[in-house]
């Protein structure tokens, strides 16, 4: 089937632009998650979905970044009025459940902030 | 203190050679362990659950010490295909899987 799908693969945007980044969930899949990964680095995370709880944002780096998900699918990450220092891939996972089940990830979305 | 911890490499090892990555954890009430691999711009992708008791999938064995908070993976008969960074990821249950920074494994012909 399916996998997560992610778009933009690539955004390319200037400094104090807005960005909106998409992720299209393995369908069924009740838990969703939002990474960043900076050039060389690992994984940070920014945010967790799971089902119609309230969202995990304890990773999110400042109140410029938010995130929704509609519908218990798609999920879309804003980040406003963007800085150099955003410049990094952003990975969207999603996983059927808790506990044990596999994270899958989709191919990213390269966002570069001139 | 980073919650997962592992050497960066890189590991550069010639084909055929048995190489080891090892990975320490600073949460004790980790319940879930896992190794994924990730290629050069690309996604990760799980290789690996890691079980208490050890577990083994072909030329890979990863092994799980709870008391000493420690994982490790083990790669035998390394080939080509294998070099990419191999990242150790830990579930607390509190939330997303917490990933380490990752060891880059460069295998050489």
């Amino acid at each position: 089937g399916a996998g997560v799908s992610q778009s933009p693969s690539n955004k390319v945007t200037e400094k104090g632009k807005d960005v909106e980044l998409r992720c299209d969930p393995i369908s069924g899949h009740t838990a969703l998650y939002w990474y960043r990964q900076s050039l060389g680095q690992g994984l940070e995370f920014l945010i967790y979905f799971q089902g119609n709880s309230a969202p995990d944002k304890s990773g999110l780096p400042s109140d410029r970044f938010s995130a929704e998900r509609t519908g218990g699918s798609v999920s879309t990450l804003t980040i406003q009025r963007t800085q150099q220092e955003d410049s990094a891939v952003y990975l969207c996972a999603s996983r059927a459940g808790t506990g044990t089940d596999t994270q899958y990830f989709g191919p990213g979305t390269r966002l570069t902030v001139l | 203190r980073k919650e997962v911890e592992q050497d960066p490499g890189p590991f550069n090892v010639p084909e055929g050679a048995t190489v080891a990555f090892n990975c320490t954890y600073s949460n004790s009430a980790s319940q879930s362990f896992f190794w994924y691999r990730q290629d050069c711009r690309k996604e990760p992708k799980l290789l690996m659950s890691v079980y208490s008791s050890g577990n083994e999938d072909g030329r890979f064995t990863a092994q799980l010490n709870r008391a000493s908070q420690y994982i490790s993976l083990l790669i035998r008969d390394s080939k080509l295909s294998d070099s990419a960074t191999y990242l150790c990821v830990v579930d607390t249950g509190r939330r997303a899987l917490t990933f380490g920074s990752g060891t880059r494994l460069q295998v050489q012909p």
